[in-house]
């Protein structure tokens, strides 16, 4: 059972450009979470997706970004028009269950290191 | 809503000592405290967690001690070994079912 896969692992986008950053869950998981990390931080939550549902996106930002999760298919988290405080890296966590008692636990992927020259 | 705290930022320990991390929160109605392990280049990873009706979990050389009254909650690795050197971070889930992390703990075991 592979875990949680994140493409690319690198990513080099010139401001203004649009970056996609891809997320295929765990095998049987249908619930997916995009974190952000800057250096010497922890992680921050941006969005909560089911299948073709946005459940929670209250930590991304309202401009510029957006995310999906089609029925088939990878979880997208797309970035319009970056700028260079969008470098970051992004991570994909998956779970099998809803949030709440027993549904807690992620496995994340190795993340996308997003770049913005 | 809810705040974490994490300390110390870095830490350094020799080679077959014990390491303690500690974490603060603010919400006394969060009930699940995670910790995870996130080595070079890698996503984090669960290495244990605790729920609000224990006291104490241990897991072979890793154990997370719970106290609710105070609002804090702390990482024990004993005998450490240099496979444990990685960034450390705590995790709250709050009444939302968000998890809200520390900033992180650099360990760094030195040989």
């Amino acid at each position: 059972n592979a875990g949680v896969m994140q493409n690319p692992r690198h990513l080099v986008r010139r401001r203004g450009q649009e970056a996609r950053l891809r997320c295929s869950p765990m095998k049987g998981h249908s619930h997916v979470y995009w974190y952000r990390q800057l250096p010497e931080e922890g992680l921050k939550f941006m969005v909560y997706l089911q299948k073709e549902n946005i459940i929670d996106e209250s930590g991304m930002p309202k401009e510029r970004f957006s995310a999906e999760f089609p029925k088939e298919g990878p979880s997208i988290l797309r970035i319009q028009q970056v700028v260079r405080g969008d470098s970051a890296a992004y991570f994909c966590a998956s779970s099998p269950l809803t949030p709440g008692p027993g549904g807690e636990k992620l496995f994340f992927g190795s993340g996308t290191q997003l770049s913005v020259l | 809503g809810e705040n974490v705290e994490q300390h110390p930022s870095t830490l350094s320990v020799q080679e077959g000592d014990s390491a303690v991390i500690k974490c603060t929160y603010s919400d006394s109605a969060s009930n699940y405290f995670p910790w995870y392990k996130q080595e070079l280049g890698k996503g984090p990873q669960l290495i244990i967690d605790i729920r609000s009706n224990v006291g104490e979990k241990k897991d072979q050389r890793i154990a997370v001690t719970l106290n609710k009254t105070a609002k804090h909650f702390s990482l024990h690795i004993t005998e450490t070994q240099p496979e444990d050197s990685a960034v450390y971070f705590c995790a709250v889930m709050d009444s939302n079912y968000q998890l809200i992390w520390g900033a992180g703990t650099k360990l760094i075991i030195k040989p």
